[in-house]
């Protein structure tokens, strides 16, 4: 089990849905993370929440819009995605912005656009 | 940019053989992490290395970080079935910031029992 808590575990939506995932920690870490896996490929980083501000977006489109509305809590709201967006979705959170140390990632949201 | 090179991208082995994968990044590395991924799993955080040369076991699995922080390796002893995942290696961004992981692809290992 992870400490690192995401819902939903699998979604599916169309693609003029608007989802949101969410991610929870109480480790009281200062960073959180949004990565995006695709199949038989490693994750990529899409977002960095540093002591609850966004510090950096790897030119993620504009569909995926995250939200920090407190050191325990991450969003990540979907909006008009299209099928090349089907992915495993993960969260993860580390002590602080560029510990030494990780964290966790939590166990994901399977996410299908159709 | 920094790259992070995993061979291999497969092994296949037969339960009680060994198994390794290597790591190599372009730049020097202030640490590397390896996580294991099972099939429809997440990644789960096996380790970090931080020192010049440093090797950590646990249980059958030893990790390794080469003198010059620019390759590490992970060795399993008598694999088995549980064994069964992709392996990824990922080290920190040239900066030197955990804010941004770079992964290996991954070594997808299958265990024949």
């Amino acid at each position: 089990d992870t400490e690192v808590t995401q819902t939903p575990k699998h979604l599916v939506m169309g693609m003029t849905n608007k989802k949101s995932l969410k991610c929870e920690q109480h480790m009281g870490h200062r960073a959180m993370y949004w990565y995006k896996q695709k199949a038989k490929k490693p994750p990529e980083l899409m977002f960095v929440y540093s002591y609850e501000k966004l510090s950096i977006n790897e030119s993620v489109p504009s569909r995926f819009s995250p939200e920090c509305p407190n050191s325990s809590l991450l969003n990540l709201h979907l909006h008009a995605l299209q099928p090349e967006d089907s992915a495993l979705y993960l969260c993860a959170s580390s002590q602080t912005p560029g510990s030494s140390l990780w964290g966790a990632f939590g166990s994901g949201t399977r996410l299908t656009v159709v | 940019g920094q790259q992070v090179m995993q061979i291999p991208q497969y092994q296949h082995v037969q339960e009680g053989e060994d198994f390794t994968t290597y790591c190599n990044s372009s730049t020097t590395l202030s640490n590397i992490q390896w996580y294991k991924q099972r099939p429809g799993g997440h990644p789960v955080f096996l380790i970090q290395l931080v020192k010049s040369g440093e090797v950590k076991k646990q249980k059958r699995l030893t990790f390794q970080f080469g003198e010059a922080k620019k390759n590490s390796s992970l060795h399993i002893t008598a694999t088995q079935t549980t064994d069964v995942g992709t392996y990824f290696c990922a080290g920190p961004n040239s900066g030197g910031s955990n804010y941004k992981l770079t992964f290996g692809k991954g070594t997808l290992l299958t265990v024949n029992p």
